[in-house]
């Protein structure tokens, strides 16, 4: 079945790069997300990728897609203390149900 | 994107009874979905919400524990029945816009059941 993996727990210092990591099993996932949550909050859509691309930049952010090995990452550029949050990965199978599946979540623990 | 609106944020319920969650959005969607987060835990997909019938509940979900109206475009209810302590968790509606390739969540409903 569908199944989406991440680390659990990432600390970084501030001013450092983070890189999450994430793997999913469903090949015909078409649209693959990152969802941040932060303490006591909802879910805050960061950014999205197609399965046809490779990579996508916005700002700070840097997600790259390996689709052969069906590896998505999230690279967060010069990582602030606001930046600590937990973070989902999850992939939709549009074409059937627009269901998304999550990961675990990332906590990212940023230390000043 | 839109804005959507849950009600309530937070309630403390005793055991056995029922509390039914609304979710409003700003402008008409044609999506909606209701997600359940367990503490420590992953979002989980309980249903989708479809307009003028019945909910399409994931395996697992059962209609009578957790039964959803969706009477218009902009508007849908989530009641979680006779509650237990294991339903203790996060519920979030999300929506998807017509055309859109992206869910938007509502800030949850933090349920607590003594």
């Amino acid at each position: 079945g569908e199944d989406v993996e991440q680390s659990l727990f990432l600390s970084v210092r501030e001013g450092d790069s983070s890189v999450i990591n994430c793997t999913y099993t469903d090949s015909s996932s078409t649209y693959l997300y990152w969802y941040k949550q932060e303490p006591g909050a909802g879910l805050q859509l960061l950014t999205y990728i197609f399965s046809n691309m490779d990579m996508k930049q916005d700002q700070r952010l840097t997600v790259l897609l390996n689709k052969k090995d069906k590896h998505l990452s999230l690279r967060i550029a010069d990582t602030q203390t606001g930046d600590s949050a937990i973070y989902f990965c999850a992939e939709s199978d549009r074409i059937n149900t627009g269901k998304l599946i999550f990961g675990q979540g990332t906590t990212l623990q940023v230390k000043p | 994107s839109a804005v959507i609106s849950q009600k309530p944020s937070r309630d403390i319920c005793q055991r056995g009874t029922s509390l039914t969650i609304q979710c409003q959005v700003d402008s008409q969607v044609t999506m909606m979905f209701w997600y359940r987060q367990q503490p420590g835990q992953s979002l989980t997909l309980i249903a989708t919400a479809n307009q003028g019938s019945e909910a399409t509940y994931e395996s697992g979900f059962v209609i009578d524990k957790f039964p959803i109206s969706r009477p218009n475009l902009t508007f849908s209810t989530l009641t979680v029945s006779n509650m237990s302590p294991e339903d203790s968790s996060i519920y979030l509606c999300s929506v998807e816009g017509t055309g859109e390739n992206i869910q938007y969540f509502g800030a949850g409903t933090r349920l607590s059941v003594l």
